[in-house]
């Protein structure tokens, strides 16, 4: 089975913080995504990587950054967390040529005080 | 941006009964998957539908795909307390990636 992990379940930081966020999976896939989970906006797609040291924005990159040295290692950056980054944070994977669907992590809530 | 749109927001059954949900999309499609989310946790893949699909089974999901309509549906029949979630549409592209669009979701209440 896949699995992908996320370093925290739960996260506490101040606003000002730097914040990392890890997810790592064992299947070798090479795409990985990062996403942000808010109620009544749905999913939302902050970066992406399509193999190591590629990354590519999403829809909401803004105040994030990402780092994808190894295959399975795909990081988010909160380079100076705000309290509007509070949020629960989802990471997926999925191989490029096969099925489309998209294997996730348990997520991490975060929390921005 | 948001491509794919749930419909109903919330919907409540009876144990027992069966559930349909909505999802509709504006812009052509690879293909449309259905996602589960038990509360507080990560996403589930149920069922993956292609555009050039009309109609795909998985135990007891049935999807339909309308692309002239632009619209999928999934249906759960016998509903079980189990099935308690929020259920997800998405979205991948006719482009090279396998990017996927997430609606809003649809909450489902299974009353025992």
């Amino acid at each position: 089975d896949v699995k992908v992990t996320q370093s925290s379940r739960y996260l506490v930081k101040r606003t000002g913080e730097k914040v990392f966020l890890e997810c790592v999976q064992d299947m070798d896939h090479e795409n990985m995504f990062w996403y942000r989970q808010d109620p009544g906006l749905g999913l939302r797609l902050i970066y992406f990587s399509y193999d190591v040291k590629m990354k590519e924005k999403g829809d909401i990159p803004e105040g994030y950054s990402v780092s994808r040295e190894k295959k399975e290692r795909f990081s988010l950056i909160l380079e100076s967390a705000s309290t509007n980054q509070t949020s629960m944070y989802l990471c997926a994977s999925n191989h490029p040529l096969k099925s489309g669907e998209q294997y996730f992590g348990p997520g991490t809530r975060l929390t921005v005080t | 941006s948001q491509q794919g749109e749930e419909d109903p927001q919330a919907l409540s059954i009876q144990e027992g009964e069966n559930a349909t949900m909505n999802c509709s999309y504006k812009t052509s499609i690879n293909n449309l998957q259905w996602y589960r989310q038990n509360s507080g946790r990560g996403l589930v893949h149920l069922i993956l539908i292609r555009s050039n699909e009309r109609e795909k089974h998985s135990g007891r999901l049935r999807v339909t795909l309308d692309t002239s309509k632009k619209s999928s549906s999934l249906l759960i029949t016998a509903s079980r307390a189990a099935d308690t979630a929020s259920y997800f549409c998405a979205t991948s592209g006719t482009g090279a990636n396998s990017k996927l669009t997430f609606g809003k979701g649809i909450t489902l209440s299974v009353r025992p």
